[in-house]
């Protein structure tokens, strides 16, 4: 398994200001996800951060507005650009080890 | 596209009883099935992986099954507490996955 920090837990915005995302693992990892759940709905990939090259992000997500960075094989970043109230979502970061996909406790963004 | 889907969507029973969650996919050349369980405004905590060679796992009261030729795996609750009160998800994929939109499960003392 894999144990998964995520920060920060929960957070409060102005719209138009950014708010960055850490994910710190115990452990070195290839790849490591990015997933938005919007309220009332099921967890939808934005994109995959691999150490060393450029995130590949799923239609529908652009870099500009979800920039990512994976500085080496335990972190990443994921910063949420010129918010609006429509990106209030839970934001979770995952990887995958031998026993399935492991899970951040979330973010829990709420923009105003 | 693989589409997943949950049935029911909320479930209510009082503690004891034994009961089954349902999760339905299309497209059976699956990697792996994973069940998790999410907690209100919180993230998710990994249950039981049925890898696509496998039929089924166990953990204490859970049973997870996978058929894939009828694309279906069932999530078995024995003995059900209180405690089980959360949002079952389950998840189809390898590295990144596909999840279905849960069952909102609620255990009555």
């Amino acid at each position: 398994s894999a144990v998964i920090s995520q920060k920060p837990s929960r957070d409060i915005c102005q719209r138009g200001t950014s708010l960055t995302i850490q994910c710190q693992v115990d452990s070195q990892v290839t790849m490591m996800f990015w997933y938005r759940q919007q309220p009332g709905q099921s967890l939808t990939l934005i994109a995959t951060a691999n150490q060393g090259s450029e995130a590949t992000y799923e239609s529908g997500f652009v870099i500009d507005k979800f920039p990512i960075s994976r500085p080496n094989l335990t972190f990443s970043t994921l910063t949420v650009s010129n918010m609006s109230p429509e990106d209030s979502s839970i934001y979770l970061c995952s990887v995958e080890a031998d026993r399935g996909a492991f899970f951040g406790q979330g973010t829990r963004l709420t923009v105003v | 596209k693989q589409e997943v889907t949950q049935i029911p969507a909320a479930l209510s029973v009082p503690e004891g009883e034994n009961l089954v969650l349902n999760c339905s996919f299309t497209d059976s050349a699956i990697y792996n099935l994973q069940w998790f369980r999410q907690d209100p405004g919180k993230g998710l905590t990994s249950l039981l992986l049925i890898q696509s060679s496998q039929r089924e796992q166990t953990s204490g009261r859970l049973n997870a099954s996978l058929d894939k030729s009828s694309g279906r795996s069932t999530l078995y609750i024995a003995a059900s507490q209180p405690g089980d009160s959360a949002t079952y998800l389950c998840a189809l994929g390898a590295s990144t996955l596909t999840f279905g939109k849960g069952t909102m499960l609620l255990v009555s003392p």
